[in-house]
């Protein structure tokens, strides 16, 4: 089974503190995306990573930076945290098929709040 | 621009019955549709892919169907039980690459 794995289920900053979300998957996938979810707006894409050293926006990237150093781990960086940046962020994983039919993979979130 | 919709958002049913859960997408230039179930305070569990050319896929007492052309998705969850009580979302693939999510259906089940 893929398992996709963030490394707190729950996290509380301060405002302007610099945060690392780390996401690690054992799959050898490709593609790694970035979103978070708040109740009302669904979820919504950070960024995503199609390739090692690689990275897309997505539809909110304002406020975030990414990091694929690794193809196994990408990572989510709140450079100065906002209290509007209070969420449940969710990593997920794929393969890199050129069919675009690989399903998503999810890990268990973390939620993170700023004061 | 892609737009996903399910409704209702919230859904109640007796144990037992068989229910339908809707997805409907704007754009019809789509790789694949996913649906997800989710249990609060967690992440989003796989539940079923269907690609574009295909019109359904089964998985136990799951049937998800896939009306590209009139942009509409079902999911089919047959003698429901209390354990399929959770949030099930729907997502597209576009042909621009972004993965698009509906706010999600949340089904309770009814002991």
């Amino acid at each position: 089974d893929v398992k996709v794995t963030q490394s707190s289920r729950y996290l509380v900053k301060r405002t302007g503190e610099k945060v690392f979300l780390e996401c690690v998957q054992d799959m050898d996938h490709e593609n790694m995306f970035w979103y978070r979810q708040d109740p009302g707006l669904g979820l919504r894409l950070i960024y995503f990573s199609y390739d090692v050293k690689m990275k897309e926006k997505g539809d909110i990237p304002e406020g975030y930076s990414v990091s694929r150093e690794k193809k196994e781990r990408f990572s989510l960086i709140l450079e100065s945290a906002s209290t509007n940046q209070t969420s449940m962020y969710l990593c997920a994983s794929s393969l890199g098929d050129r069919s675009y039919n690989s399903p998503l993979h999810f890990g268990n979130g973390t939620r993170l709040t700023v004061t | 621009k892609q737009e996903v919709t399910q409704i209702p958002a919230a859904l109640s049913v007796p144990e037992g019955e068989n229910l339908v859960l809707n997805c409907s997408f704007t754009d019809s230039a789509i790789y694949n549709l996913q649906w997800f179930r989710q249990d609060p305070g967690k992440g989003l569990t796989s539940l079923l892919l269907i690609q574009s050319s295909q019109r359904e896929q089964t998985s136990g007492r799951l049937n998800a169907s896939l009306d590209k052309s009139s942009g509409r998705s079902t999911l089919y969850i047959a003698a429901s039980q209390p354990g399929d009580s959770a949030t099930y979302l729907c997502a597209v693939r576009g042909d621009d690459d972004k993965i698009i999510f509906g706010k999600g259906t949340r089904l309770h089940i009814l002991p």
